[in-house]
């Protein structure tokens, strides 16, 4: 069983600095998962990255396969991006059922005006 | 775009009675999931179907059993409740091709069992 390790766990910043959360994993993997939840919210997907680079607004989700990693940044960071930003993975035997994941425990950002 | 949508959104039960979580997507996907969130251990997952009228067993099915009673809806049923099935219940599905595909969830339903 593969696992997802996240860090930190809980992260306070001011409004407009630039933040980066961590995600290891202990095996190889197809793809990793990135979810925010907001507070008494359902998830949502962010990013699903196989390889190198992706970019939304002001969100960066960047990932290497060698060295099993992956980083969430948020760049110019806002009260409204405070969620809790979970990583994730699929399950060594999801076999095509690429939901299966295992997940990471979150990290807690809130970000201050 | 309802996407996944899950009901009931909050519950609470008494120790003993049973209930039957809904879930229903209305993207044509395959694979539904019921997963558990529970505060410092991340989401787990319970059952999944990869398919219509397929299910198995997650990382922690017991005390739950679910139906896939169709291609778009996917229950959970808690028979007996009791207090250590108070969680977040989320709902999720996935489209299966040969490479990793988006999940999405619904919205969750918080549960608690007195």
């Amino acid at each position: 069983k593969n696992e997802v390790e996240q860090s930190p766990q809980n992260l306070t910043a001011q409004e407009g600095e630039f933040i980066t959360i961590n995600c290891s994993y202990s095996v190889g993997i197809s793809a990793l998962h990135w979810l925010q939840q907001h507070p008494g919210g359902g998830i949502v997907s962010l990013f699903m990255l196989s390889s190198g680079k992706k970019k939304h607004g002001r969100l960066i989700a960047t990932i290497n396969i060698q060295e099993k990693h992956s980083s969430l940044h948020i760049t110019a960071s806002h009260p409204r991006d405070s969620a809790v930003y979970i990583c994730a993975a699929p399950l060594v035997d999801s076999g095509t059922s690429y939901g299966k994941l295992t997940f990471g425990q979150g990290t807690i950002l809130t970000v201050h005006p | 775009n309802a996407g996944v949508t899950q009901t009931p959104k909050f519950q609470v039960l008494k120790t003993g009675q049973s209930m039957t979580l809904q879930c229903a997507q209305d993207m044509n996907h395959n694979s539904m999931y019921w997963y558990r969130q529970d505060p410092g251990m991340g989401l787990r997952l319970i059952y999944y179907s990869a398919s219509e009228g397929t299910t198995d067993k997650g990382e922690v099915p017991n005390g739950y059993n679910v139906s896939r009673l169709n291609k778009r809806e996917f229950s959970l049923r808690l028979e007996s409740a009791a207090p250590s099935q108070t969680s977040v219940y989320f709902c999720a599905s996935s489209l299966p091709t040969g490479a990793p595909t988006e999940a999405f969830f619904g919205q969750g339903t918080r549960l608690t069992v007195v």
